[in-house]
């Protein structure tokens, strides 16, 4: 059974810190890796993707990855009110059909 | 990104009654689409995975003669909801990956939040 382990929260960070945003998997065949945030009622957006092991950065948002420990992370740099959002985290196997298993998603809130 | 246009996004329907769901790519051909479903609070959980052209692989537990799937063209599938019944409430969300768009990414509809009075 494919399992993606993240804290629920709710995260709770003030306007302008770092947000820090954890998550594990339990299938060592994972190939990739994504970070989406999904505000309520909404689908969810593509943030972040990470294949290797070692840090990803694309503005704002850090993506780490290590394999050996089956952690992936999220970093959100001066965080925003409008980052407030549940962060789900996915991990995806399969050659072809390529299904991702989610996580539970964390809800992080950003204080004004 | 990829758009991919879910239809529709609101629906409510009457116990026993039949609802059809679409989701196309519209911009690329998704040789492989995904269906979620996600119960408040919860994650999304995939239902089934269409390929074009062939029957579709149903998750554990998903009955694949209540929720039906076509994936009659690579830019439209459609997710079929038969004798709807309460507890099938819940936001169907779809994705779709193809060619295009390289190997890894696939893009989310919209969600169709389902009620069935």
């Amino acid at each position: 059974q494919k399992e993606v382990e993240q804290n629920s929260g709710p995260l709770s960070v003030p306007e302008g810190a770092i947000a820090s945003l954890n998550c594990t998997y339990s299938d060592r065949g994972s190939q990739s890796f994504f970070w989406y945030r999904q505000y309520s009622g909404k689908s969810p957006e593509l943030i972040m993707s990470i294949y290797s092991n070692g840090d990803k950065e694309d503005g704002r948002f850090t993506a780490q990855l290590n394999k050996a420990s089956q952690y992936v992370s999220l970093l959100i740099r001066d965080s925003q009110p409008s980052d407030s959002a549940t962060y789900l985290c996915a991990s995806g196997s399969g050659a072809g059909s390529y299904q991702l298993t989610f996580g539970k998603g964390t809800k992080l809130s950003v204080i004004p | 990104g990829a758009v991919v246009s879910q239809h529709p996004s609101r629906v409510i329907c009457k116990s026993g009654t039949s609802v059809k769901i679409e989701c196309r790519s519209l911009d690329f051909q998704a040789t492989t689409m995904f269906w979620y479903r996600q119960f408040p609070k919860q994650s999304l959980m995939l239902m089934a995975t269409s390929n074009e052209g062939s029957k579709a692989t149903y998750e554990q537990g998903v009955e694949k003669d209540k929720f039906l799937i076509n994936h009659a063209s690579l830019t439209l599938s459609t997710l079929t909801v038969t004798s709807a019944h309460p507890e099938d409430s819940s936001f169907y969300i779809c994705s779709a990956r193809g060619f295009m768009l390289g190997d890894t990414e696939a893009f989310f509809g919209q969600g169709t939040r389902l009620t069935v009075v």
